[in-house]
């Protein structure tokens, strides 16, 4: 254990579902982060959140709808997507946006859209 | 932000010493040399971090050469456990961005 929690594990959706991905840690972290990992390629940054206000969008589309409601808890909302989206997931924090050696990963969400 | 270059795959025995060496040509003034290990289906994890000369910790060295125009990670006496994908970040950005990355197999 990370310290950077993230359910579920695994996930399978429709096309037309509607499921949310969720990220916690409590390690008094101010920046967390959205990644995704398609197979063989390098983590793609998604989006920054520093201290719950959204500071990076990176041209991600609009199925994707992430949420910060508080420090400690981010989440990445699914709806419409498509089977290329389907990719491992990953949540990060740090003690501030940029702080490159202390960035924490979860293990991830292995999703899967059929 | 710096670009970096990397072997993309790397074979070694158990018990080798491993080095893995960057490239990073335009590297800024103020940037850090950062590594992190991603074991499959797991989000990376960082190693180590340095500016100039040679980082050690319990897990790995870096070396740096005066020019900083490259990095060396060194794993000592490697185990089949440390086969993963190793990635080397240099730059001093407000995101964290990631290459292809070295895939280190460790064999017996």
């Amino acid at each position: 254990e990370t310290g950077v929690t993230q359910t579920p594990r695994h996930l399978v959706m429709g096309m037309t579902n509607k499921k949310s991905l969720k990220c916690e840690q409590h390690l008094g972290h101010n920046a967390m982060y959205w990644y995704k990992q398609s197979a063989k390629k390098p983590l793609e940054l998604m989006f920054v959140y520093s201290l719950e206000e959204r500071v990076e969008n990176n041209s991600v589309p609009s199925r994707f709808s992430p949420e910060c409601p508080n420090s400690s808890h981010l989440f990445l909302h699914l709806h419409t997507l498509q089977p290329e989206d389907s990719a491992l997931y990953l949540c990060a924090s740090s003690q501030r946006a940029g702080d490159w050696g202390g960035y924490t990963f979860g293990s991830g969400t292995r999703l899967t859209v059929v | 932000l710096a670009k970096t270059t990397q072997p993309i795959s790397m074979d070694s025995y158990e018990g080798q010493e491993v080095n893995i060496t960057c490239s990073h040509n335009n590297i800024a003034t103020n940037d850090y040399i950062t590594w992190y290990q991603q074991f499959p289906s797991q989000g990376p994890r960082f190693i180590i971090q340095g500016y100039k000369t040679k980082v050690t910790n319990e897990v790995a060295s870096l070396f740096i050469p005066a020019d900083r125009k490259s990095s060396t990670l060194s794993l000592p006496r490697v185990s089949l456990s440390d086969t993963a994908v190793y990635y080397c970040l240099v730059g001093e950005v407000r995101k964290l961005i990631f290459g292809q990355g070295t895939e280190l197999s460790v064999k017996p």
